[in-house]
């Protein structure tokens, strides 16, 4: 067990729908980050929070955003869905988010878009 | 952007031979690498990393060997185990300030009993 907790582990939805993923960074980790995982496809970089702030942002879409709170949870928003968002989301932590931190990872949520 | 891609996308060993995985990296910029499993139904998990600094590195059963001349890493298994069965991703960081890793496409290992 990472200590990373994402929800739902699974979300089936529709075209055109907006979601809502959550993670919960290990204790003490301050910065947060995610990933896309489509099929059979490598991790891709979307977006990364240090302590409430935007830190670093990748190939992540106009229809997603996401927030850090103020307690560090995170929540990603996925809007206006397609069939290609269907994918594995994980979300990792790691302490400062400073260079050479390992990141540790969640279970993923696996969402499918029907 | 991403620079990692991995030399084979599927391995097969037999139990108790030594596995290698190879990755090769574009940015001669990235200072920092590491390498994680991710089993099925799974997070990726940690399993080393190594500093740009350093040319080898061990762990428990695995090293992790870096040649920067050609931009190339390897993660050595020794005698594999059927739990080594997974997909394993190579990654790496720039030296930008900020802390995301970019991964490749990973490389299926399959442990044959």
């Amino acid at each position: 067990d990472s200590g990373v907790t994402q929800t739902p582990k699974h979300l089936i939805t529709a075209t055109g729908q907006r979601v809502t993923l959550r993670c919960s960074p290990r204790s003490g980790d301050l910065s947060v980050y995610w990933y896309q995982q489509s099929l059979d496809q490598g991790l891709q970089f979307l977006i990364q929070y240090y302590n409430g702030e935007e830190r670093a942002k990748g190939n992540i879409l106009e229809r997603f955003s996401a927030q850090q709170f103020p307690d560090l949870h995170s929540e990603l928003n996925l809007s206006s869905l397609e069939l290609g968002d269907s994918a594995l989301y994980f979300c990792a932590s790691s302490g400062k988010g400073g260079t050479n931190e390992k990141l540790f990872f969640g279970s993923g949520t696996q969402l499918s878009v029907l | 952007g991403e620079s990692v891609g991995l030399h084979l996308p599927t391995l097969s060993v037999q139990e108790g031979d030594n596995s290698i995985i190879n990755c090769a990296y574009s940015n001669s910029a990235s200072d920092y690498f590491i390498w994680y499993k991710q089993e099925s139904g799974k997070g990726p998990q940690f399993i080393i990393d190594i500093r740009s600094n350093m040319d080898k590195r061990q762990g428990q059963r695995v090293t992790v060997l870096l040649n920067k001349t050609v931009k190339h890493l390897s993660l050595q298994i020794a005698a594999t185990q059927p739990g080594d069965s997974a997909v394993y991703f190579c990654a790496d960081r720039f030296k930008t300030g900020a802390n995301n890793l970019f991964f490749g496409t990973g490389t299926r290992l399959t442990v044959i009993p």
